[in-house]
């Protein structure tokens, strides 16, 4: 059973340019969380969907950023117009049950030059 | 509120020696779950450990062993004879039952010298 799964691995984007994150799910589990890391802090978390519907997005910055869940394929996190406060990794989990038993990817390292 | 500390932002120790990484949480719920990381240099999250806040007896794996206290809302994490592969970022967590989210302390960096 292969393990969360997030591409690419390394993003390098200039400032204007929008930057999108995939991540998929361990099979079998329909609840994704996304969280930033910046760099020398713990993780933070962004937002929390299920298959079609984001459940929790208390996290999120409140514009440029967006995420989804479609009922086919990866969870994609978009940053639009990226500056350089948002170079970070980014961290996508999922879970089959609930956030307390959340298996996190390897994360993506987003750079915005 | 919901708030995890790790004060120690930094450790260095010599190899062999017995390390422990202070973790304090902070929740009102009476069911919570806690949690510690591990992060090698490389980046990714390693998964070490989650306890639930019902079962506070001490766990042990290999060199690893935590020590959770509602007492004082402390979850411990020791490192016995300690190995230069053990240096890394460790992060402790909480999750409280019904949130989404798990709340990451800011990490430990523990440098382990030869």
């Amino acid at each position: 059973n292969a393990g969360v799964m997030q591409n690419p691995r390394h993003l390098v984007r200039r400032r204007g340019q929008e930057a999108r994150l995939r991540c998929s799910p361990m099979k079998g589990h329909s609840h994704v969380y996304w969280y930033r890391q910046l760099p020398e802090e713990g993780l933070k978390f962004m937002v929390y969907l299920q298959k079609e519907n984001i459940i929790d997005e208390s996290g999120m910055p409140k514009e440029r950023f967006s995420a989804e869940f479609p009922k086919e394929g990866p969870s994609i996190l978009r940053i639009q117009q990226v500056v350089r406060g948002d170079s970070a990794a980014y961290f996508c989990a999922s879970s089959p049950r609930g956030p307390y038993e959340q298996y996190f990817g390897p994360g993506t390292r987003l750079t915005v030059t | 509120a919901q708030k995890v500390t790790q004060a120690q932002t930094e450790i260095s120790v010599v190899e062999k020696e017995d390390v422990t990484l202070d973790c304090v949480y902070e929740t009102r719920d009476t069911t919570y779950y806690l949690f510690w990381y591990k992060q090698p240099p490389s980046g990714e999250l390693v998964f070490l450990i989650r306890r639930n806040s019902f079962d506070e007896q001490n766990e042990i794996s290999g060199r690893y062993s935590w020590n959770f206290q509602k007492s004082t809302s402390s979850f411990n994490f020791t490192i016995t004879a300690s190995q230069v592969v053990d240096s890394a970022v460790y992060f402790c967590a909480l999750s409280e039952d019904g949130d989404d989210k798990i709340i990451f302390g800011k990490g430990t960096r523990l440098h382990i010298l030869p």
